[in-house]
């Protein structure tokens, strides 16, 4: 059974700085790795989608890289902004499986000014 | 485009009651699924559909049932209600299982 795990849990940085956050999963046999964000009360959005077959993509200031073989994936945040705030959630889509996803119980993360 | 739309957006139970939440997407997506968001649990599967006129249980699926008679519709169905269920509900759906999946904005139920 696929398991996802996200640390830290919480995390709270000064504006400006570059961070990570990380994610890691117990079956290396998946279809793809997702990131999303999640604002207090609201759905989950899309940030970055890694086919297992890439290394790692990028949005803006938003890079994630993903190494199947370790089972392990990280998002890097550069230039942090308070709107960044929110609940980061990293899920996994194993193969043969419909595209269900296994989600990670994310990392909260507050940025201060 | 409205994306993926949930119907109701908040709702209060009493044990033994029944209702239907509603998942809407008019993006053609073929793969649909419900969610439930628990404090410290992560998001969990419960049921989910390949395609129009197909239901597959997932990680969760006691206490629920699901129907996906037109292909932009994804029903889920509490026959009895209890506190357990208590959660925050996701739909979400995806056109292929390699694309992202897009979620709705959710459906917070109380069963007291």
């Amino acid at each position: 059974k696929q398991e996802v795990t996200q640390i830290p849990a919480a995390l709270s940085v000064p504006e400006g700085e570059n961070l990570v956050l990380n994610c890691s999963f117990t079956d290396s046999a998946i279809y793809n790795l997702q990131w999303f964000r999640q604002d207090p009360g609201k759905g989950l959005t899309s940030l970055l989608l890694i086919q297992s077959s890439q290394r790692e993509q990028t949005s803006g200031r938003l890079n994630a890289s993903l190494d199947k073989s370790s089972g392990r994936s990280t998002l890097y945040i550069a230039a942090s902004q308070p709107g960044d705030s929110a609940t980061y959630l990293c899920a996994v889509s194993n193969t043969g499986t419909a595209s269900k996803l296994t989600f990670g119980t994310g990392t909260r993360l507050q940025v201060t000014l | 485009n409205a994306g993926v739309t949930q119907t109701p957006k908040f709702r209060v139970l009493k044990t033994g009651q029944s209702m239907t939440l509603l998942c809407a997407q008019d993006m053609n997506h073929e793969y649909m699924y419900w969610y439930r968001q628990d404090p410290g649990m992560g998001l969990r599967l419960i049921h989910y559909s390949v395609g129009e006129g197909t239901t597959a249980k997932g990680e969760v699926p006691d206490g629920y049932n699901v129907s996906r008679l037109k292909k932009q519709n994804f029903l889920l169905g509490l026959e009895s209600a209890a506190p357990s269920q208590t959660s925050v509900y996701f739909c979400a759906s995806t056109r292929q299982p390699q694309e992202t999946q897009y979620f709705g904005p959710g459906t917070r139920l109380l069963v007291l």
